[in-house]
C-alpha cells in the first residue's frame, strides 16, 4: 500500500541549530514533493516544490532534497528561530493524480531560545 | 493571508443533520480543492473542481457532495453527519490545478458532531 512517513516525534531545537527532518514514502511515483508549514488550527502553507529530477531546492534558510532512489525527502532549516515553530508537511503528487496532494501526517518542530 | 475566504470557522451541530461549507478562491484562480484534517487521519485529500468540473476525487464518502459555482466559489456539503465527521475542513485555490503548482489554503471551517 503506499505510505508517506515522517517523524512522528517532535524536533526539539535550539535557536540558531540545523533542524532536518524526513519524509520516506513507498509504492509512490512522484513527479512532485511539495512541503508546507503548519500552524495550531490554521491551514497549510506552501514553502517549497522540488521536482523529481531535481536533487536540491532552496529558499532562503530552507533547503529540500529528493532522492528518488531512496524514496526520500529532506527538509532543512537552517539557523533556526522561535518563530520557526510549527509542524512541517510533506506532500507527493504523481503524473495521474493531477491536484491530488498526499499529505504526511507532519512533524512538529520547536525551537527554544 | 492566503486570499482563500472560507465560511463559517466553527460549526457545531448534530449526529444526523447536514451543512454546507462554503469556499471562495483567490482572485483569479479556476482551481479550488477540498481536505479533510482530522486527528487520526490526517490531511485527506476529497475533491477537486477545475472551472465549474470536477476534476479529481480522493476518499469522499458518499455522505458529502460539493460543487464549484460560476462565479467559481465552492460548497462542500455534509450530510447525515457522523460523530467521526468532527474535523478541520480546508479549502485551497490554485491557478489551473496542474500537478505543479502552489495550493493556497484558506483558514479552515472547525466542524463539531455532537
Amino acid at each position: 500500500s503506499q505510505k508517506i512517513e515522517q517523524n512522528s516525534e517532535a524536533l526539539n531545537i535550539q535557536e540558531g541549530k540545523t533542524a532536518t527532518l524526513t519524509c520516506n514514502y513507498t509504492n509512490y511515483s512522484p513527479a512532485y514533493l511539495q512541503w508546507y508549514r503548519q500552524d495550531p488550527g490554521r491551514g497549510p502553507v506552501f514553502l517549497l516544490l522540488i521536482r523529481e529530477n531535481e536533487k536540491e531546492k532552496r529558499k532562503e534558510r530552507l533547503k529540500v532534497t529528493f532522492d528518488t532512489t531512496l524514496k526520500q525527502s529532506l527538509f532543512h532549516i537552517t539557523a533556526s528561530q522561535p518563530a520557526d515553530s510549527a509542524t512541517y508537511l510533506c506532500a507527493l503528487m504523481t503524473t495521474d493524480s493531477w491536484g491530488k496532494l498526499q499529505f504526511g501526517a507532519g512533524t512538529q518542530v520547536v525551537v527554544t531560545p | 493571508d492566503s486570499g482563500v475566504t472560507q465560511t463559517p470557522k466553527h460549526l457545531i451541530t448534530a449526529t444526523g443533520q447536514r451543512v454546507t461549507l462554503r469556499c471562495s478562491p483567490r482572485s483569479g484562480d479556476l482551481s479550488v480543492y477540498w481536505y479533510q484534517q482530522s486527528l487520526d487521519q490526517g490531511l485527506q485529500f476529497l475533491i477537486q473542481y477545475y472551472n465549474g468540473e470536477e476534476r479529481a476525487k480522493g476518499n469522499i464518502l458518499e455522505r458529502f457532495s460539493a460543487q464549484q459555482f460560476p462565479d467559481l466559489h465552492s460548497e462542500l456539503n455534509l450530510s447525515s453527519l457522523e460523530l467521526g465527521d468532527s474535523a478541520l475542513y480546508f479549502c485551497a485555490s490554485s491557478a489551473s490545478g496542474g500537478a505543479s503548482e502552489t495550493q493556497y489554503f484558506g483558514p479552515g471551517t472547525r466542524l463539531l458532531v455532537l
